[in-house]
């Protein structure tokens, strides 16, 4: 059966540090993958996806960008974190019969 | 544009009381699924059903039902005889087929009172 993980699930960074969360899916070949991110009391907003391998689409410009350097690996980044960066990000992929999400990152900048 | 709708910010029941859980939703695509997500406070986004476009057919599932209505551009969620462990936020969702964003809506907070 397929599973995805993402780690770490709590961080707190202060503004102007970088940020390296990571995502990986098994039992599955090529999947899209998905990096959403949740503001608190908000629903769910797209931030990047992937086809495949070095293929990244962004669906919002900001601070953070994604990686997709194996084919079940994908990475979200940023160079120097916001306050605004705050929030529950949550790692995805594509199944045959939904989309499917990790179990989420917590992150808080201060 | 498409857009999902869920009027009910929180909802508050006593246990073994039924609760409807309504969405709305906007596209003028002809081609979609429809989803529903539950979110425990543990965060992870538990997946419940899809439904696509074609199929209007109402689905149960145990103490779950689904009511898909294209006339009115709705897909409600009923859990009958809730339980306390049915406390969460719900999100409804829409993808269009061959798209990438699945747009969700703002969610309801159910909280089941023992």
């Amino acid at each position: 059966s397929q599973t995805i993980h993402q780690w770490p699930a709590t961080l707190v960074q202060p503004v102007g540090s970088p940020l390296s969360l990571e995502c990986t899916v098994e039992g599955t070949s090529n999947p899209n993958l998905y990096w959403y991110r949740q503001a608190a009391g908000r629903g769910l907003q797209l931030l990047f996806y992937s086809v495949g391998i070095g293929q990244i689409s962004s669906e919002v410009p900001q601070n953070l960008s994604a990686s997709r350097p194996q084919d079940r690996q994908f990475i979200l980044s940023s160079k120097k974190l916001l306050l605004s960066d705050s929030g529950f990000y949550l790692c995805a992929w594509s199944g045959r019969a939904a989309i499917y999400f990790g179990e989420g990152s917590w992150l808080t900048v201060v | 544009a498409q857009k999902v709708t869920q009027a009910q910010t929180e909802i508050s029941v006593v246990e073994k009381e039924d609760v409807t859980l309504d969405c709305v939703y906007e596209t003028r695509d002809t081609t979609y699924y429809l989803f529903w997500y539950k979110q425990p406070p543990s965060g992870e986004l538990v997946f419940l059903i899809r439904r696509n476009s074609f199929d209007e057919q109402n689905e149960i599932s145990g103490r779950y039902s689904w009511n898909f209505q294209k006339s009115t551009s709705s897909f409600n969620f009923t859990i009958t005889a809730s339980q306390v462990v049915d406390s969460a936020v719900y999100f409804c969702a829409l993808i269009l087929t061959g798209a990438n964003n699945l747009f969700f809506g703002t969610g309801t907070r159910l909280t089941v009172i023992p």
